[in-house]
């Protein structure tokens, strides 16, 4: 069946590092362009990352331009997502989705809790 | 590059319809016809609603509606059902070193 699944949460100390991976089934991963998005405890959602489908473009947002970065590996249908020197306000679920029809989200996983904290 | 501007909550009967806005700037709304609105559940992903302003992805009723007036753009819920009880984002493409921004999200309310 067609879906996203993320892995790799958890409890991390600022300015330690974390991956979070996305495995997609049911669809052709290397056709489609992924994005990150988050959602802090009890907040809205923010978007944070996108690769496109061949992995030759990445665009962040500005929170987390030159910490995060993210890659994909379309052998493997799985999209990551590496996250370094973790501040507090990282705290977040983050999902990652498809892209459609550029800029919008129309498959989302369930996301991972990353949780930034000493 | 700032969230955009949504009103904290909204609420109407059954039957009724009711719209919630989404404010920008020239930068963002009112520059592109990237506007996208997404549904969100207590404890769940969130749901592309409405893309491209005012169209509707396969499945998604047509009671969902959008618009886009200038820099401001709008969901219109008609028939409002209980299960529409839910978390409404809207969102865009921006020009700006943050190049995709959410809403500051809209709690929809079913009387």
């Amino acid at each position: 069946q067609v879906q996203l699944v993320e892995s790799g949460g958890g409890v991390v100390q600022p300015g330690r590092s974390l991956r979070l991976s996305c495995a997609a089934s049911g669809f052709t991963f290397s056709s489609y362009g992924m994005h990150w998005v988050r959602q802090a405890p009890g907040k809205g959602l923010e978007w944070v990352a996108l690769i496109w489908y061949d992995g030759s473009n990445k665009y962040y947002a500005e929170s987390v331009k030159g910490r995060f970065t993210i890659s994909r590996d379309n052998s493997k249908n799985t999209l990551y997502l590496q996250m370094n020197s973790l501040r507090a306000e990282d705290t977040a679920v983050y999902y990652c989705a498809r892209d459609y029809d550029e800029w919008n989200f129309d498959l989302w996983g369930r996301g991972t809790l990353v949780t930034v904290s000493s | 590059q700032s969230a955009l501007t949504q009103p904290a909550s909204v609420s109407g009967s059954p039957g009724q319809s009711i719209t919630i806005s989404c404010t920008g700037t020239s930068s963002d709304v009112g520059g592109y016809n990237y506007v996208s609105w997404y549904q969100q559940h207590p404890g769940k992903a969130p749901k592309l609603m409405i893309y491209d302003v005012s169209n509707r992805p396969s499945g998604v009723s047509n009671r969902f509606s959008g618009s886009k007036s200038g820099n401001t753009a709008s969901l219109t819920i008609s028939g409002l059902q209980a299960e529409d009880e839910a978390d409404y984002y809207c969102s865009s493409y921006a020009s700006s070193s943050t190049p995709y921004v959410f809403g500051t999200g809209t709690k929809v309310t079913v009387l």
